[in-house]
């Protein structure tokens, strides 16, 4: 059981928009903890996307981005491309008990 | 810009402890901006965090894993290391390390990962 509670898989068509949701407490993203988000392409490591709720780093094109909002944030990618199936994973850090916190996952499909 | 990279043993024994190490390239392991963590992935699930090192050697750890789980750091080397001892089946995963940007928490590289099986 996950700290950080995502959807265990999400769905679009080429070019369609869809977000990936994350799910938090006051004891992490509540508190004021940053979200980030990471890729992992199938059989790659995971590859920071997000970072900070809604930063880029370089090289990561603009239909990715990131929102906060309470105990939640998102995740949504616009114009999807069959390159973006991946495995998504939100991350935070937990107060209460000190540690690094990850999401359970997402799959995407790219019908 | 960081490089990370695991090397150790593919197949551990049950029982038996496993080691790997992880090199850092393109920077200082010493820098005070950074812990150098661990996180595992067993086959087909999620990332589970295993613990962080600081350059001075403080650590922090999951604390499902604490008490199986040392973490150190050779500053003169560049490369910190994981050592989980009585290992099971349920310890076979892809180990990663990764670097921690102490500003924001957030892991911003991450080594390729090394699979390591558990066998009885």
């Amino acid at each position: 059981q996950s700290v950080l509670t995502q959807p265990p898989s999400v769905s679009g068509a080429p070019g369609q928009r869809v977000t990936i949701s994350c799910t938090g407490s006051s004891s992490n993203i509540g508190t004021g903890y940053d979200v980030h988000w990471h890729q992992q392409l199938p059989g790659t490591a995971p590859k920071l996307l997000i970072y900070g709720n809604n930063n880029r780093p370089s090289g990561v094109p603009d239909r990715f981005s990131g929102s906060k909002s309470g105990t939640s944030a998102s995740l949504a990618i616009t114009g999807l491309q069959a390159e973006d199936e991946a495995d998504y994973y939100c991350q935070s850090y937990d107060s209460m008990s000190g540690h690094v916190v990850f999401g359970g996952g997402t799959k995407l499909t790219v019908l | 810009q960081l490089q990370l990279q695991e090397s150790g043993p593919g197949l551990v024994k049950a029982s038996e402890t496993l080691s790997l190490s992880c090199a850092v390239s393109g920077g200082s392991i010493s820098t005070g901006n950074y812990y150098w963590g661990w996180i595992r992935q067993p086959p087909g699930e999620g990332l589970e965090w295993i613990g962080n090192i600081y350059y001075s050697g403080i650590t922090y750890y999951n604390p499902s894993l604490e008490s199986r789980v040392t973490i150190s750091i050779d500053t003169s080397k560049n490369q910190f290391s994981l050592k989980l001892s009585s290992v099971t089946a349920a310890d076979t995963a892809v180990y990663y390390c990764a670097s921690f940007l102490r500003s924001g928490s957030k892991f911003d590289y991450w080594g390729q990962g090394t699979l390591v099986t558990v066998s009885s």
